[in-house]
């Protein structure tokens, strides 16, 4: 199956600076990448599909990139509303799979 | 879109366990359904996929022969049943909604249902 590595596994950061999350996976998924952000007692959200896509209601502040093996989430400006944690999840093999997490702290 | 979800299950090592997933404002047929399980603390595992026009599955292996996911197109509703449970079945099962075509993410998640194995 295809593994997710993410990095870092906690980013500590502060209100309005940026974040850059990483996810690499173990063989090519070309653009087939979703990244998702899941807060305390609540289910994920999706926030980019296809590397970097905006899905409807992301905010701008939230960008993706990437291809083949190599994925990045940006986020800008950050907000409190942004510290969470963030999946990154590939959708180009069977049996799809997750990243373990970056938890994104104040 | 709203995926609405049963809401807790408690059930003993060896029982089974069905969980419902019920859609509403889109069309069912159109779509995919995902079923994710996150147990607590811990990341979200991927189990399996049911296409609910043709009832097609996939599954993740560590799932297979224990694992049934249906889509009932009548009533709009998917179920996930889930055998012979064990202890570190303890978890969070969520739905999730999936887009078919060239981009296939999970759009739409349903609230979880906390599945407590316990004797």
């Amino acid at each position: 199956e295809t593994v997710l590595t993410q990095s870092p596994a906690i980013l500590a950061v502060s209100p309005g600076d940026s974040a850059t999350l990483s996810c690499t996976a173990s063989q090519s998924i070309n653009d087939n990448l979703a990244w998702y952000q899941q807060k305390p007692g609540q289910a994920p959200r999706l926030l980019v599909y296809g590397a970097s896509t905006g899905h409807t209601g992301t905010p701008a502040r939230f960008s993706g990139s990437g291809f083949g093996t190599e994925f990045t989430l940006t986020i800008t400006s950050l907000q409190s509303d942004d510290f969470a944690v963030y999946y990154c999840q590939q959708y180009n093999f069977w049996p799809r799979t997750f990243g373990q997490g970056t938890r994104l702290e104040i | 879109v709203q995926m609405l979800q049963s809401t807790v299950e408690v059930k003993p090592p060896g029982a089974s366990v069905k969980v419902s997933c019920q859609a509403s404002g889109y069309k069912f047929r159109d779509y995919g359904i995902s079923w994710v399980r996150q147990a607590p603390g811990q990341g979200l595992e991927w189990m399996g996929w049911i296409y609910s026009d043709t009832q097609y599955t996939r599954f993740a292996q560590m799932f297979e022969g224990r694992v049934t996911m249906t889509a009932d197109t009548s009533t709009n509703t998917a179920h996930l049943e889930l055998r012979n449970l064990k202890s570190d079945d303890t978890a969070t099962y969520y739905c999730a909604r999936v887009v078919t075509g060239k981009d296939e993410p999970l759009d739409n998640w349903g609230q979880g249902t906390l599945v407590i194995v316990s004797s």
